[in-house]
C-alpha cells in the first residue's frame, strides 16, 4: 500500500518568514496529494491540494509544487502569520480514488515565532 | 462548521467496557470515514461506508465495527476497550466516493478515553 512521510515533524519559523513542509511518497501511480490543517484541539481542514497533471498550485500566501518523478510533494507558506500555527498533514491517494484510499502523513507542527 | 456532527465530544471508559461513537454526514454526502488519532499521531484511516455500504476497510482492529444506517448517520462500536485505544476520533464526510472534487469535511471528533 501506499507509504506517506512527512518532514520535518517540528517546525519553527519566525512571524513574516517562510516555512516549507515536505512529503514523498511510494506508490508512483498516486495522482491526488491534499494538505489538512488542524489547529489546536480543533478538526482537519482542507487547506488546498494537487493532483499529478500539474506541477503547482497557488492560494493566496499558499502554495503546493509535485515532482512526480522524485514522488515528492511540498506545501509553501509564505510571509507566515500567527494564525497558521498548527499541525499540517499531507496525504495521497492512488488514481480514481479521491478520498478512498487516502494515506495521511505524521504530520508537521508549525510555530510560528512573533 | 463542517456540518459533520460527531456525539459524543468525550467519553471517558473503562478497560474492557464497550462505547459507541456516532456521526451525522453533511446534508447530502453519502460517504462516510472514521479515523483514529492518537497522541501526537497522524491520521489513521479505520473504515469507510458508502450510501449504507462498506466501501473500504484501513487497519481496524477486529474489536471496531461500523455501519452506517439508511438516515447515513454512521456509528462506530469499540469494544473490549484497551488502554491503548485511548484517542481522538474523527468522522468525514465527502459527497462522492472516488474523486477528488469532493474533499473530507471532518466532523470536531470524540475523545475517548479508556481508564
Amino acid at each position: 500500500g501506499e507509504n506517506v512521510e512527512q518532514h520535518p515533524s517540528t517546525l519553527s519559523v519566525q512571524e513574516g518568514d517562510s516555512a516549507v513542509i515536505k512529503c514523498t511518497y511510494s506508490d508512483s501511480a498516486s495522482n491526488y496529494f491534499p494538505w489538512y490543517k488542524q489547529e489546536l484541539g480543533k478538526r482537519p481542514q482542507l487547506i488546498i491540494d494537487i493532483r499529478s497533471n500539474v506541477g503547482e498550485k497557488k492560494d493566496q500566501r499558499i502554495a503546493v509544487t509535485l515532482n512526480k518523478t522524485a514522488k515528492h510533494f511540498s506545501l509553501h507558506i509564505t510571509e507566515t502569520q500567527p494564525e497558521d500555527s498548527a499541525v499540517y498533514f499531507c496525504a495521497a491517494s492512488p488514481p480514481n480514488f479521491g478520498n478512498e484510499k487516502l494515506t495521511f502523513g505524521t504530520g508537521t507542527r508549525l510555530t510560528i515565532i512573533p | 462548521d463542517s456540518g459533520v456532527t460527531q456525539t459524543p465530544k468525550h467519553l471517558i471508559t473503562a478497560t474492557g467496557q464497550r462505547v459507541t461513537l456516532r456521526c451525522s454526514p453533511r446534508s447530502g454526502d453519502l460517504s462516510v470515514y472514521w479515523y483514529q488519532q492518537s497522541l501526537d499521531q497522524g491520521l489513521q484511516f479505520l473504515i469507510q461506508y458508502y450510501n449504507g455500504e462498506e466501501r473500504a476497510k484501513g487497519n481496524i482492529l477486529e474489536r471496531f465495527s461500523a455501519q452506517q444506517f439508511p438516515d447515513l448517520h454512521s456509528e462506530l462500536n469499540l469494544s473490549s476497550l484497551e488502554l491503548g485505544d485511548s484517542a481522538l476520533y474523527f468522522c468525514a464526510s465527502s459527497a462522492r466516493v472516488r474523486t477528488s472534487e469532493s474533499p473530507l469535511h471532518f466532523g470536531n471528533g470524540t475523545r475517548l478515553t479508556v481508564t
